[in-house]
């Protein structure tokens, strides 16, 4: 088993429509949270970023942490085009100076 | 700030070659660290060193890969003999502690033949 389980897609929406992104984990000890955008032949960029559980909200985006049921969300409101990418979400035990580990990666295209 | 830089960022070579990736990390950071992407295994860590110093070397395939820090602008992966199933994107990271997010560099597109 995976310790991160992502769904790769590809999953093709509107623009406008709302985007769910999810994630499972397997290990309880991680701490740290992040969703990762990748445009295609470029490396991975950070979109959010969380610590325990909860929910963090940036602009269009919102992040949401479930450690109960060991469970990653990333919501993408009025998608655009331009958010068409590859969404990585990653776990770790100590942030951006430790290892992470990467899910599958979702492919999104928002169709005009 | 530049980014992290990456070198060559296509590779082409035939199985048996020594292949040698280059990356310069942002200035300052302490953390970096070599991934590997295959639409098979998704992006895998190979290796992460702070400070030079290599932490954890665990996602390491086998020996015919290796990875150097001489100072702390500079690291090497080195794949000696490359093999077929090698071919990836490979990325290097950098960090600096207290900030949020590992920066990526463009990678290196490496077909073994």
């Amino acid at each position: 088993q995976k310790e991160v389980e992502q769904d790769p897609g590809p999953l093709s929406v509107p623009e406008g429509a709302i985007v769910s992104l999810n994630c499972t984990y397997s290990n309880s000890a991680f701490q740290y949270f992040m969703w990762y955008r990748q445009y295609s032949r470029k490396g991975p960029e950070l979109l959010m970023y969380t610590y325990s559980s909860g929910n963090k909200e940036d602009g269009r985006f919102t992040a949401q942490v479930d450690k109960s049921s060991k469970y990653i969300s990333l919501f993408i409101r009025d998608s655009q085009p331009s958010d068409s990418a590859t969404y990585l979400c990653a776990t770790s035990h100590s942030g951006n100076t430790g290892k992470l580990i990467f899910g599958q990666g979702t492919t999104l295209q928002v169709k005009p | 700030d530049a980014g992290v830089i990456q070198s060559p960022r296509h590779e082409v070579t035939e199985m048996g070659q020594e292949v040698t990736l280059r990356c310069k990390p942002i200035s300052g950071h302490d953390y970096l660290f070599w991934y590997r992407q295959t639409m098979m295994r998704g992006l895998e860590l190979l290796i992460y060193f702070n400070n030079n110093v290599p932490i954890d070397d665990s996602g390491m395939p086998e020996d015919r890969f290796s990875a150097k820090m001489p100072n702390a602008s500079f690291s090497t992966l080195k794949i000696q003999p490359s093999e077929p199933r090698d071919s990836a994107v490979y990325f290097c990271a950098s960090s600096l502690d207290g900030e949020e997010t590992q920066y990526f560099g463009p990678g290196t597109r490496l077909l073994v033949l």
